[in-house]
């Protein structure tokens, strides 16, 4: 069974930093894009992230270019969210989501999310 | 950045209805558009991709279409488990997007 679990979330002060974790299973981590994907508290989805199958290609949305940095170990088939100088707007529940085999940045899995509220 | 516009924000309907909910984009997507579902309190869920292609195990009252800018997501006859809110995402260009939902509600 595909599984794929977020950790990391909490209450971080504006300008703090946190490292969010999603740890895979059930498929082969290597084949696949990993992305990032936030809800804000009754809002819509935004992207935030995505790595490609090496490491070696990253995208990032405009609103957390040069904040957020995203990148996996496939050692411990685990992909990671570093969020740097967090602001108010950042808060949101954090999905992890998988590609497809083929079709790599359509979100055919999900976590159930971890929760980052930004506030002082 | 491809902004995607749902509409209407809030569908009512009762089981049984058919739900036609729509998707434009503001520059061509080609055909590179998928549809998620979302209950409260749960991730999303991958419903179809690039336009008609249904995901594993999606019921056949699913279906899409469209092309270019302008896309669709049909549901022929709603079960009481299809009332969510409903995103459309483009894979056409960096950045990623989605459009701001629409809401299928019991009337």
């Amino acid at each position: 069974e595909v599984q794929l679990v977020e950790s990391g979330g909490g209450l971080i002060q504006p300008g703090g930093s946190l490292r969010l974790s999603c740890a895979a299973s059930g498929f082969t981590f290597t084949n696949y894009w990993l992305h990032w994907v936030r809800q804000a508290p009754g809002k819509g989805l935004l992207w935030v992230s995505g790595i490609n199958v090496d490491g070696s290609e990253t995208r990032h949305a405009d609103s957390v270019t040069g904040r957020f940095t995203i990148s996996r170990d496939n050692t411990k088939n685990t992909v990671y969210l570093q969020m740097d100088s967090l602001r108010a707007e950042d808060t949101a529940v954090y999905y992890c989501a998988r590609g497809g085999l083929s079709v790599t940045d359509v979100f055919q899995r999900w976590g159930q999310g971890t929760l980052v509220t930004v506030s002082s | 950045e491809i902004v995607l516009t749902q509409s209407p924000a809030t569908l009512s309907l009762s089981p049984g209805e058919r739900a036609t909910l729509s998707c434009r984009a503001s520059q061509t997507v080609s055909s590179y558009l998928a549809w998620y579902q979302q209950k409260p309190g749960q991730a999303p869920r991958l419903l179809i991709y690039d336009t008609s292609n249904r995901a594993t195990g999606l019921p056949a009252r699913f279906s899409g279409s469209g092309s270019g800018t302008d896309f669709t997501l049909t549901i022929s006859s709603l079960e009481p488990e299809d009332f969510a809110i409903y995103y459309c995402q483009q894979r056409y260009k960096w950045p990623l997007s989605f459009g701001g939902g629409t809401e299928v509600e019991i009337k």
